[in-house]
């Protein structure tokens, strides 16, 4: 199905430096979620986001639900070398059966 | 405590051959869904059940596809006859409440149809 607009689609880093990552949409959203996906490996929820302008923090990450409920960034601090992986944000509507996720952003983090 | 497991890791068939793919969601988790993931679509939802019951197929690619989940501990998606377009990697996850609420996902079966 329709796919979120997610971006940047890759990031190429160095430790110790920030990350941030959206995901855009035309449609509003109820609730947000942001997953890792590490090589052969299914992914893996990080943070939920279940009002607009929800600021909610995992350690170095932190998540924001658009106040639009359009859009939601993830940003991570002091990027280190386990940081790499996929992305994935996903949205969900609550009058229909609508789960969806972006394309994902493939993350690199030099040593 | 257990994850969501998914059998086999990897399936390798000629195409025209039924591929069966296994889950086993996590204990007390009500809804279960299967996912594809591929590379030019990225991640979709193929169907959802609540409670061993189907809610919403409308994301199976054709009739080839199917699934069924007879118990609460056992699902199983089936692709009859399979075709080299359905290669892709299969994803089974659960959640406690719901489509909305932040899912469980299983390290997905590897499926390549020659």
């Amino acid at each position: 199905g329709q796919q979120l607009n997610q971006s940047p689609q890759s990031m190429f880093i160095q430790e110790g430096e920030d990350v941030s990552m959206n995901c855009t949409s035309s449609s509003i959203f109820n609730t947000w979620l942001w997953y890792k996906q590490d090589p052969g490996e299914g992914p893996v929820l990080l943070i939920a986001l279940y009002k607009a302008g929800e600021l909610t923090s995992n350690g170095r990450l932190t998540a924001q639900f658009g106040i639009t409920r359009k859009d939601s960034f993830l940003n991570i601090s002091a990027s280190i070398p386990s940081d790499v992986g996929i992305y994935f944000c996903a949205g969900s509507k609550y009058n229909n059966n609508d789960m969806r996720f972006g394309a994902g952003t493939r993350l690199t983090v030099k040593p | 405590d257990a994850g969501v497991i998914q059998s086999p890791r990897h399936e390798v068939t000629e195409m025209g051959q039924e591929v069966t793919l296994r889950c086993k969601p996590i204990s007390g988790h009500d809804y279960l869904f299967w996912y594809r993931q591929t590379m030019m679509r990225g991640l979709e939802l193929l169907i959802y059940f609540n409670n061993n019951v189907p809610i919403d197929d409308s994301g199976m690619p054709e009739d080839r596809f199917s699934a069924k989940m007879p118990n609460a501990s056992f699902s199983t998606l089936k692709i009859q006859p399979s075709e080299p377009r359905d290669s892709a990697v299969y994803f089974c996850a659960s959640s406690r409440t719901g489509l909305h609420q932040p899912q469980h996902f299983g390290d997905g079966t590897r499926l390549s149809i020659l």
